[in-house]
């Protein structure tokens, strides 16, 4: 089956570690997302890449980092720098490139808390 | 980007017909409008998009006004498994940031048995 798929679905953090959410997908899209979604409010965009080994800031970038080194892969890192980062981190996909107009494929979610 | 507008929350009674507006006076003439809808602690997913005439699907329909500046996502028969958030976004596929996906903060439709 085609998708995307995150994981761990839960994560538990301590304060001050960094941690890795990860994000495959099968889908061959060029296009990859990471949201981040507090309760009760839309999603916000963290970084977004357009093809492999580029990747761009979205709103709220600092205190993450990401790479993309294969065209299946969009890890996200939250580092210590981030200040509130207990949330609920959504990562999706799309056809991408300039033209395309094709909708975007979001996985099930990761839960972040920190303790 | 163009923004859109939506209500906060809206109930609908089970079997009957859901009508969800979203107003986007700012729409440029490239802007393609999208549906999602996010299920409780799930992913949001595709319902629909249309760029100027009406549309349907087998989830839903979209009704585009005559000026583009509002839209309504069209639930023939609500069902439990309707309530969730709904989203309206505009995106321009021909900017080169058009690929970006942006939400806001969406309506909310209960479903009353």
């Amino acid at each position: 089956d085609g998708g995307i798929t995150q994981s761990p679905k839960y994560l538990f953090r301590k304060e001050g570690q960094n941690v890795t959410l990860s994000c495959e997908q099968n889908l061959n899209h060029d296009a990859m997302y990471w949201y981040r979604q507090d309760p009760g409010q839309g999603l916000r965009l963290i970084y977004y890449s357009q093809i492999v080994n580029d990747f761009q800031k979205g709103d709220i970038a600092e205190g993450y980092s990401v790479s993309r080194e294969k065209k299946e892969s969009f890890p996200l890192t939250v580092t210590s720098a981030q200040k509130n980062p207990t949330a609920f981190y959504l990562c999706a996909s799309s056809v991408g490139g300039v033209g395309m107009n094709t909708e975007a494929f979001f996985g099930q979610g990761t839960r972040l808390t920190v303790v | 980007d163009a923004k859109t507008t939506q209500p906060n929350s809206m109930e609908s009674n089970e079997e009957e017909p859901v009508h969800l507006p979203c107003n986007h006076s700012t729409i440029s003439g490239t802007d393609y409008i999208h549906w999602y809808r996010q299920l409780p602690s799930q992913g949001p997913e595709y319902v629909i998009h249309g760029l100027t005439s009406n549309v349907n699907n087998r989830m839903a329909s979209l009704a585009i006004a005559e000026d583009r500046k509002s839209s309504t996502l069209i639930l023939h028969r609500a069902t439990l498994r309707d309530a969730a958030v709904y989203y309206c976004i505009l995106r321009d596929p021909l900017s080169n940031t058009g690929n970006q996906f942006y939400f806001g903060t969406g309506t909310s439709l209960t479903v009353i048995p």
